[in-house]
């Protein structure tokens, strides 16, 4: 079946330092992946999204790029601020299934605390 | 415009009870979808409904929970008889057609379930 795994946290980092989040799946089709946020007290958010190879997905100064090579839809950011301090959950869509491609399957997400 | 709304946004209830937590979905969107956070099992799909009918209840984890939704809208998600490992967050989502995977899902704050 689908899954996915994503580095696991918690993640500490200084303001303006880079961040990387690693993401990789297993499909049996060919996903959609996607990058999602939840703020403290806050719901699931889309962050980005990429639905094909070589795709690359950017919003709020986050990029991930659709690696069907490796597998990977690695989260980047080139300098992080106190805001962005949440937890991020990767996930797919897959276009297998037995038809189920609306089901999303996500990873454990990852805590990141962003100090200034 | 109006985003995915969920009600309660918390909800405290004794083992045994029923409950009932309510989904308004994004106006116009066809599929509706309800997950399930928890800490131990992070984030589950439960069911996905196209319209008013429910192509996959594979995720709901007994014969006490059910869901449905009326007029391509509203949708309520039930348990019967609560126990403690019911205990959770329940995100609703919806999505604008459903069935591709291209497709963005949209997820309310949640309702926090909490039995004791």
């Amino acid at each position: 079946g689908d899954s996915v795994t994503q580095m696991e946290g918690p993640v500490t980092l200084s303001e303006e330092a880079f961040l990387t989040i690693n993401c990789t799946y297993t499909a049996t089709g060919y996903p959609s992946l996607f990058w999602y946020v939840q703020y403290p007290g806050e719901g699931l958010q889309l962050l980005l999204k990429a639905t094909k190879a070589d795709d690359k997905g950017s919003n709020k100064g986050f990029e991930a790029t659709y690696r069907k090579e490796t597998t990977s839809f690695h989260l980047e950011k080139g300098s992080v601020q106190v805001s962005d301090s949440a937890v991020y959950f990767c996930a797919l869509s897959d276009s297998n299934s037995g038809g189920s491609n609306y089901k999303l399957t996500f990873g454990k997400g990852t805590l990141l605390t962003v100090n200034p | 415009g109006a985003g995915v709304s969920q009600s309660p946004s918390n909800k405290v209830t004794e083992k045994g009870k029923d409950v009932e937590l309510r989904c308004d979905p994004i106006s116009g969107h066809t599929a509706l979808y309800w997950y399930r956070q928890s800490l131990g099992q992070g984030l589950e799909f439960l069911i996905y409904f196209q319209g008013n009918s429910a192509p996959d209840k594979s995720g709901l984890p007994s014969d006490r929970f059910s869901a449905e939704r009326t007029g391509g809208s509203v949708s309520t998600l039930t348990i019967q008889r609560t126990q403690q490992e019911d205990s959770a967050v329940y995100l609703c989502a919806s999505s604008l057609l459903g069935r591709i995977r291209t497709d963005t899902q949209y997820f309310g704050p949640g309702t926090r379930l909490t039995v004791l």
